[in-house]
C-alpha cells in the first residue's frame, strides 16, 4: 500500500492561497469520500483540520478548505499567516479497510 | 476533557522487547476505534494500524503485519503497542490516536512517544 503522493513543498507570502495536493488512486481517495487532512507543527502531534474531504471540525478556521477531484484531494489555505507555517499530511480510508498518509507537505510562509 | 496519555521515552537494545502505552481519558473507552501511527527521524506519518477494543477487531498496514502486535486493556481504558524483537530501523515518535465508530478521521493525538534502538 503505497503512501498518498504530495508536494514535498509550498510556499506563499502572508495574505494569499496556497494549495497542496494529495493523490492517491481508487481504492483509496478515488473511492472513498473520507479523506482527512492534518497539520503539525515541529515537536507536537498531528492536529485535524479537515474531514470526509471538506468538513472543518469546530474551532478550525474558516480559511482552511478541502475539496476532492476523481483520486486527487486538495487542501488550500487563503489568508495565508505565519502560524500556517507547519508539515501538513492528507490521510484516506482504502479499499482494505486501512487508512493511508499522504508524503507529507512542509508549508512555508514567505 | 479527552486526553491520551502515552508513556515516556525509551531507549532499548537491538532484540528487546518493548510495549509502550496511551492511556485515554475523559470519554467512554466504547464506541472508539484506537490507532497508531509512526513517524521516523525527519520522515513522514504512517499509519500502524486500528482496532476496535469492544471486540478485538484489528486491522495492521501491510507494511507492519508481523512487525509490532496493538491491544487494548479497556478496565482501564489503555491502549498498547509492542514489539517482540526490536530493530534499529524502528526508532521513531510513536502516536496514538482515536477515531469514532462509524466515522473515518482521527480527531485526537497523544503527545507521542518516542522509541530509540541503539546498541
Amino acid at each position: 500500500q503505497s503512501a498518498l503522493t504530495q508536494p514535498a513543498s509550498v510556499s506563499g507570502s502572508p495574505g494569499q492561497s496556497i494549495t497542496i495536493s494529495c493523490t492517491g488512486t481508487s481504492s483509496d481517495i478515488g473511492g472513498y469520500n473520507f479523506v482527512s487532512w492534518y497539520q503539525q507543527h515541529p515537536g507536537k502531534a498531528p492536529k485535524l483540520m479537515i474531514y470526509d474531504v471538506s468538513h472543518r471540525p469546530s474551532g478550525i478556521s474558516d480559511r482552511f478548505s478541502g475539496s476532492k477531484s476523481g483520486n486527487t484531494a486538495s487542501l488550500t489555505i487563503s489568508g495565508l499567516q505565519t502560524e500556517d507555517e507547519a508539515d501538513y499530511y492528507c490521510n484516506s480510508f482504502t479499499s482494505t479497510t486501512t487508512y493511508v498518509f499522504g508524503t507529507g507537505t512542509k508549508v512555508t510562509v514567505l | 476533557e479527552v486526553q491520551l496519555v502515552q508513556s515516556g521515552a525509551e531507549v532499548k537494545k537491538p532484540g528487546e522487547s518493548l510495549k509502550i502505552s496511551c492511556k485515554h481519558s475523559g470519554y467512554s473507552f466504547t464506541n472508539y476505534w484506537i490507532g497508531w501511527v509512526r513517524q521516523m527521524p525527519g520522515k513522514g506519518l504512517e499509519w500502524i494500524a486500528i482496532m476496535y477494543p469492544d471486540d478485538s477487531n484489528t486491522k495492521y498496514s501491510p507494511s507492519f503485519q508481523g512487525q509490532v502486535t496493538i491491544s487494548a486493556d479497556m478496565s482501564i481504558a489503555t491502549a498498547y503497542l509492542q514489539w517482540s524483537s526490536l530493530k534499529a530501523s524502528d526508532t521513531a515518535i510513536y502516536y496514538c490516536t482515536r477515531a469514532t465508530d462509524g466515522l473515518f478521521y482521527f480527531d485526537f493525538w497523544g503527545q507521542g512517544s518516542q522509541v530509540t534502538v541503539s546498541s
